[in-house]
């Protein structure tokens, strides 16, 4: 079956502390894809990264990285020098190739950064 | 504008009425979705469908009824709702993942049943 965990519920930081934000993924499948969504306090949904299972290759963008370890099966999020617009909560979701396209979702990390 | 609306924002309705959430996407995206976020489960699957008249259940289908009669749009139908639906409900669309598309969401509807 399929599965994220984000273990993480809340994280709190100080603004320019770097920040990990942690994703466990399960799933049977051999082709997959990995995804970031943040939802900041206005609540809208914004996609920041998709990552196919055959991509293993890091990921950054700006202040953002993503480190992709199928060995443990993890996608985590790294917001470096995080900013008091950086605070939200961030969801990170699996979805298989069985031509439905559906999202599984993690329960989020909400993350506070603090001036 | 392109992109993908719900209406209304906000409902409240009461326990046991009938209530439509409206989906419209301008894409022509092929797929659609239904989600409800709830505090500590995340956003969770009602329904989904792969193209106009074929949908499929999801994750937490019951009490719930969706249609697809056209590409653009994708309602979402509280038969009777309960106060356990009182969500945030999400409708989002996309293309298929191997082309390289990812999932748009709407701004989602707030719902309270009281």
């Amino acid at each position: 079956a399929q599965k994220v965990t984000q273990a993480q519920t809340e994280i709190s930081v100080v603004e320019k502390e770097d920040v990990t934000l942690d994703c466990v993924y399960e799933t049977r499948d051999t082709t997959y894809y990995l995804f970031w969504y943040k939802q900041p306090p206005s609540g809208e949904l914004v996609f920041l990264i998709r990552r196919n299972s055959f991509d293993e290759q890091n990921e950054i963008s700006g202040r953002y990285s993503w480190n992709f370890q199928k060995s443990t099966s993890s996608f985590n999020f790294t917001i470096t020098a995080s900013q008091v617009v950086d605070s939200a909560v961030y969801f990170c979701a699996l979805s298989e190739r069985d031509n439905t396209d559906k999202l599984i979702f993690g329960t989020g990390t909400r993350l506070q950064v603090f001036p | 504008d392109a992109g993908i609306t719900q209406s209304p924002r906000y409902k409240i309705t009461e326990t046991g009425r009938q209530v439509t959430l409206m989906c419209h996407q301008t894409w022509s995206h092929s797929y659609m979705f239904w989600y409800r976020q709830d505090l500590g489960h995340g956003l969770r699957l009602i329904y989904y469908s792969a193209a106009a008249d074929i949908t499929d259940k999801g994750e937490v289908p019951d009490g719930y009824v969706v249609s697809r009669s056209k590409t653009e749009n994708f309602p979402l139908t509280l038969e009777s709702a309960t106060r356990s639906q009182t969500s945030v409900y999400f409708c989002a669309s996309g293309g298929p993942t191997d082309m390289n598309t990812e999932a748009f969401f709407g701004q989602g509807t707030r719902l309270t049943v009281v």
